[in-house]
């Protein structure tokens, strides 16, 4: 167990549909990463919020948009959905900001799998 | 942007056998991580090295990052059923780089091991 949560586990919904999916990270993790996993594109980065702002920007769809909460849980928001969305989500959170040094290690929650009908 | 190319890409070994599977990126390496997931399953983080030369263990599993810094290996010693599973390897930004936190992975090595 990573300490990463995310909810739900599995969320099957209809294109064009909004879905909200959840994660919240380790306990004292600053940094929450969203990625997008899927059989023809692999594991690809979508965002990343430190202390509650956007630090970093990957392949993210302008459907998609996401934030951190002062809690510092974060949620991905999904609109618009089409079939091609379909795949696994995963949340990581690490510590610190940067990747190089010490103890930023990026751990994963479990994921939420969406399928798109 | 940089790519990280796994060979190979599937691999099938019986039990108690060695194995060895590799992460060459188009670019230098700042940061390379090893993760493996089990299918449909979250990652589990096995090891990031830095350095060029670096060399790290954790109980079986070895991981290394050339002097070069541009491959890394991950050497799995007296191979067993728990081994099995997709291994990935990621890379994190270059030096001087703004992404931050953001890790490029590879496509995936699958492993299966016979008993």
């Amino acid at each position: 167990d990573s300490g990463v949560t995310q909810t739900p586990k599995h969320l099957i919904t209809a294109t064009g549909q909004r879905v909200t999916l959840r994660c919240s990270p380790r306990s004292g993790d600053l940094s929450v990463y969203w990625y997008q996993q899927s059989l023809d594109q692999g594991l690809q980065f979508l965002i990343q919020y430190y202390n509650g702002e956007e630090r970093a920007k990957g392949n993210i769809l302008e459907r998609f948009s996401a934030q951190q909460f002062p809690d510092l849980h974060s949620e991905l928001n999904l609109s618009s959905l089409e079939l091609g969305d379909s795949a696994l989500y995963f949340c990581a959170s690490s510590v610190g900001l940067h990747l190089l040094g010490g103890y930023n290690e990026q751990f994963f929650g479990p994921g939420t799998r969406l399928t798109v009908l | 942007s940089q790519e990280l190319e796994q060979s190979p890409q599937s691999l099938i070994v019986q039990e108690g056998k060695n194995l060895t599977i590799n992460c060459t990126s188009s670019k230098t390496l700042y940061g390379l991580y090893w993760y493996k997931q089990k299918y449909g399953e979250g990652l589990i983080f096995l090891m990031m090295l830095q350095k060029g030369g670096e060399e790290k263990s954790h109980e079986k599993i070895t991981a290394k990052l050339d002097e070069k810094k541009q491959q890394s290996s991950l050497h799995i010693t007296a191979s067993q059923p728990s081994h099995a599973g997709i291994y990935l390897c990621g890379a994190g930004p270059n030096a001087g780089g703004t992404s931050y936190g953001k890790l490029t992975f590879g496509q995936g090595t699958i492993l299966t091991v016979h008993p």
